[in-house]
């Protein structure tokens, strides 16, 4: 158990609609990413937030979205979902080190 | 631009002996680099790692080597278990300057350890 946690595991949706992702980090870790991992892409970095803030993005289109809170849990926003959204989401974190921890993962579907 | 490879997609062991997984980068400014152990529906799990002023760094039945002049990493696991087979992802980080330490991971190495 990595102390990272993510709900829900399995999301099923229709094309078109909006999901929420919802990660909690590890006690004390400042940071959390998240990483997109589709069959043809392998583990893509999709966006950082430390202490609340954006610190860096990577592959993640417009019609996601995050946020970190107060009480740095995380959420990722996927909306007007297409097909080729479908795959397992992850997040990590990590305090000031590189080493990041993730969590067990959402998978995903669009139909 | 595939910054971290790795070449082998599948390797297969007889427990007991030696197990190898390679890795190689492109981006020189890389500079930690992580092996990460993944079953099917579960989240990579951390294995080890090695900051780029090591050569090697070692854990229980796992070393890292870093040969950086070849852009080169290499996991060793003995011996080897067969619950240690899993898929192992290569990651690196840096090159982005500041506190930015997104992964940048390889596709993988399917990992089959036979009794």
């Amino acid at each position: 158990d990595s102390g990272v946690t993510q709900t829900p595991k399995h999301l099923i949706t229709a094309t078109g609609q909006r999901v929420t992702l919802r990660c909690s980090p590890r006690s004390g870790d400042l940071s959390v990413y998240w990483y997109q991992q589709s069959l043809d892409q392998g583990l893509q970095f999709l966006i950082q937030y430390y202490n609340g803030e954006e610190r860096a993005k990577g592959n993640i289109l417009e019609r996601f979205s995050a946020q970190q809170f107060p009480d740095l849990h995380s959420e990722l926003n996927l909306s007007s979902l297409e097909l080729g959204d479908s795959a397992l989401y992850f997040c990590a974190s990590s305090r000031s080190t590189d080493t990041q921890y993730f969590g067990p993962g959402t998978r995903l579907t669009v139909l | 631009d595939q910054q971290v490879k790795q070449n082998s997609p599948s390797l297969s062991v007889q427990e007991g002996r030696i197990s190898i997984l390679n890795c190689d980068y492109t981006n020189s400014m890389f500079d930690y680099f992580l092996w990460y152990k993944k079953y099917p529906a579960e989240g990579p799990t951390f294995l080890i790692s090695i900051s780029s002023i090591k050569d090697k760094n070692e854990d229980g039945r796992f070393t890292v080597f870093l040969n950086k002049s070849a852009k080169h990493l290499s996991l060793h696991i003995v011996p080897s278990q067969p619950g240690d087979s899993a898929v192992y992802f290569c990651a690196a980080s840096g090159g982005s300057g500041g506190s930015n330490y997104k992964l940048t991971f390889g596709k993988g190495t399917l990992l089959t350890v036979n009794p």
